[in-house]
């Protein structure tokens, strides 16, 4: 079956530039993460859903990341006003329910110039 | 917060040989630890997982060895073969706070 899909695969912004990243999780999935790669890191903490409810926003590094899911599906994380130091891989992650297996995207490589 | 460390960072192993990657954790509310498999370019895989009621777990060439006591867990890889060069990273999370807390990752390379 279809895995969890997120776009656009490679993204390149100036530094002040607003992004959106985009997540379709894995249909029926509760729950969806999003987390953060640095390059030769392991991925971080961003913020958790479970349907449309915000349970878990404690890895936003800033207030320039917001992250949505309004109808319990399809998330968006927005940085806005982006600066070098966003470049990295966003991956998206979701799970059936909260505390199972958690099945990630191919993440959106975010380069900010 | 949960911090999980992972070593070696590199590891070179002869094809048909064995692999081991260790972890710990720091919080012993953890109670979930999953290993995944990253190849360039795409997200992590999942390969195998342990909950804190099992020590070990095992999947053809793959098993995991779970020590609650010591806070460690271990992946093993054993007759390795070429598909097997990745980065392998371990996690740690518990029920009720379901964020995957990474290791840093071992970068594997099988050498034919």
């Amino acid at each position: 079956g279809a895995g969890v899909s997120q776009s656009p695969r490679y993204k390149v912004a100036k530094r002040g530039q607003d992004v959106a990243l985009r997540c379709d999780p894995i249909s029926g999935h509760v729950s969806l993460f999003w987390y953060q790669q640095a390059l030769g890191q392991g991925p971080e903490f961003l913020t958790y859903f479970q349907n449309e409810a915000q349970l878990d926003k404690s890895g936003l590094p800033s207030d320039r990341f917001f992250a949505e899911r309004p109808e319990g599906s399809v998330s968006t994380l927005k940085i806005q006003r982006t600066q070098q130091e966003d470049s990295a891989v966003y991956l998206c992650a979701s799970s059936l329910v909260g505390g199972d297996t958690q099945y990630f995207g191919p993440g959106t490589r975010l380069t900010v110039l | 917060g949960e911090n999980v460390e992972q070593h070696p960072s590199t590891l070179s192993v002869q094809e048909g040989d064995s692999a081991v990657i260790k972890c710990t954790y720091s919080d012993s509310a953890s109670n979930y630890f999953p290993w995944y498999k990253q190849e360039l370019g795409k997200g992590p895989q999942l390969i195998i997982d342990i909950r804190s009621n099992v020590g070990e777990k095992k999947d053809q060439r793959i098993a995991v060895t779970l020590n609650k006591t010591a806070k460690h867990f271990s992946l093993h890889i054993t007759e390795t073969q070429p598909e097997d060069s990745a980065v392998y990273f371990c996690a740690a999370s518990n029920f009720g706070n379901e964020k995957l807390t990474f290791g840093t990752g071992t970068r594997l390379t099988i050498i034919p």
